[in-house]
């Protein structure tokens, strides 16, 4: 069956340091990956898409990498803040339905 | 502000009550989607709404029901819930069904039945 794996436990990293979040995923082909971020009690917000056919995309300090082999995608945050501390999901969507669909998200905490 | 407006953000009731809640989006969009987040669990597509017509609903039980009466407005009908169906209720719309673009969500609704 189709699964999408976000790392459960809570990652905690020092302000300045860059965190690296891992989104894998089985039994899919997806025709593109998004990135969101969602702070507690509010809705997630969209960051980053990448498509099939793209390796590597950056906005400002985040980067998002998309390996289509190893089945994974990687969500960089360089020069990290406590701002950014929140939780990060992946979502794929498949190229024949067009339907999102999440992982369950990796609680990202910077210290200052 | 994401322009998509879910109302109310609390609701708490108990497992004889009809309730409702209500979404709105101001960004011109064709699509609407209503997601179920519980703790720790990815966020559960369960219905969306294409040009106000429904194309997608997830085996959802019959407790929950859906209203889309035109584009900008999406409601779900709620009745004779039970305690597992507390958790935080998402709307989202985006510019249509099967483009790239991304997901506006709303702030959400947080449901507790008693």
């Amino acid at each position: 069956s189709q699964k999408i794996e976000q790392n459960s436990e809570a990652l905690n990293i020092q302000e300045g340091k860059t965190a690296t979040l891992t989104c894998n995923y089985t039994n899919y082909s997806p025709a593109y990956l998004q990135w969101y971020r969602q702070d507690p009690g509010r809705g997630p917000v969209f960051l980053l898409l990448i498509r099939e056919n793209e390796k590597e995309k950056r906005k400002e300090r985040l980067k998002v990498t998309f390996d289509t082999t190893l089945k994974q995608s990687l969500f960089h945050i360089t020069a990290s803040q406590p701002a950014d501390s929140a939780t990060y999901l992946c979502a794929l969507a498949s190229s024949n339905t067009g339907k999102l669909i999440f992982g369950q998200g990796t609680t990202l905490q910077v210290k200052p | 502000e994401t322009g998509v407006t879910q109302t109310p953000r609390h609701l708490v009731m108990g497992m004889t009550n009809k309730k409702s809640l209500k979404c709105e989006q101001h960004l011109g969009h064709n699509a609407m989607y209503w997601y179920k987040q519980s703790a720790k669990k990815p966020l559960e597509l369960m219905f969306v709404y294409s040009l106000e017509e429904r194309v997608e609903n997830n085996s959802v039980p019959s407790r929950f029901s859906p209203e889309c009466p035109n584009s900008s407005h999406l409601f779900l009908h709620l009745h004779t819930l039970q305690p597992e169906d507390s958790a935080l209720y998402l709307c989202a719309s985006s510019q249509g069904l099967r483009n790239t673009g991304e997901l506006f969500f709303g702030e959400g609704s947080r449901l507790t039945v008693l």
